[in-house]
């Protein structure tokens, strides 16, 4: 069955090094979610891309991340430099055009010391 | 304003009971709402949404109630079972910006 799927599953690195989470939509889906989820902040909506242009990203740390869409199958997350408060569990979600349920990935649990 | 919050932030109910999770808003441009599910290790799963312009809808064990003069909506799991205990999300979309806005999350924990 159709799932979004997410790379890596578990990443853990030091402090200062570059992530980069990698996220395949479910094919025909046009809009894709970040989200971070945390203990203490919950589900925090990093950035969302419809038909590959970004249409919100104000919920993410501009100095240090970026997220983008090469093509259709594939989204990333880059983190650069990466610090320990960015631990979190990190969620791709995609959507299909007109809909409006969010199909959301297994997620990338980022772990920096 | 774009907030959505919730409560209980943790639930402990017994099989068979009712689980009652409420949920709170203020932006009046919302006008989608989803209840997620969130099972440990997993990411979340749409379980029920609703629109406001109907103030009840029911699938099953799982109903939500909308009252859109409160600005309020809250999920019923009626006869709730062990295999129900997750974490559940309330969520809002806005209408101009069609992105989402969560709620904490509530833990629910249902006794067997």
């Amino acid at each position: 069955d159709a799932r979004v799927t997410q790379t890596p599953r578990h990443k853990v690195t030091e402090m200062g090094q570059e992530v980069t989470m990698r996220c395949q939509p479910i094919l025909g889906h046009n809009t894709v979610f970040w989200y971070r989820q945390t203990m203490m902040q919950g589900l925090e909506l990093l950035a969302y891309f419809r038909n590959r242009a970004p249409l919100d990203d104000s919920g993410m740390p501009k100095d240090r991340f970026s997220a983008e869409m090469p093509d259709a199958t594939l989204a990333t997350l880059k983190i650069q430099p990466s610090e320990p408060r960015d631990s979190a569990v990190y969620f791709c979600a995609s959507g299909a055009p007109g809909g409006e349920t969010q199909y959301f990935g297994p997620g990338t649990r980022l772990l920096v010391l | 304003q774009q907030q959505v919050k919730q409560s209980p932030q943790s639930l402990i109910v017994q099989k068979g009971g009712i689980s009652i999770i409420n949920c709170a808003y203020e932006n009046t441009a919302f006008d989608y709402f989803p209840w997620y599910q969130q099972f440990p290790g997993k990411g979340p799963a749409l379980l029920i949404a609703i629109r406001p312009d109907v103030s009840e809808k029911k699938e099953g064990r799982f109903t939500i109630s909308f009252n859109k003069s409160a600005k309020q909506f809250s999920l019923h799991i009626m006869d709730s079972q062990p295999g129900d205990s997750a974490t559940y999300f309330c969520a809002a979309r806005d209408n101009y910006g069609q992105n989402f806005v969560f709620g904490p999350g509530t833990r629910l924990s249902v006794l067997p």
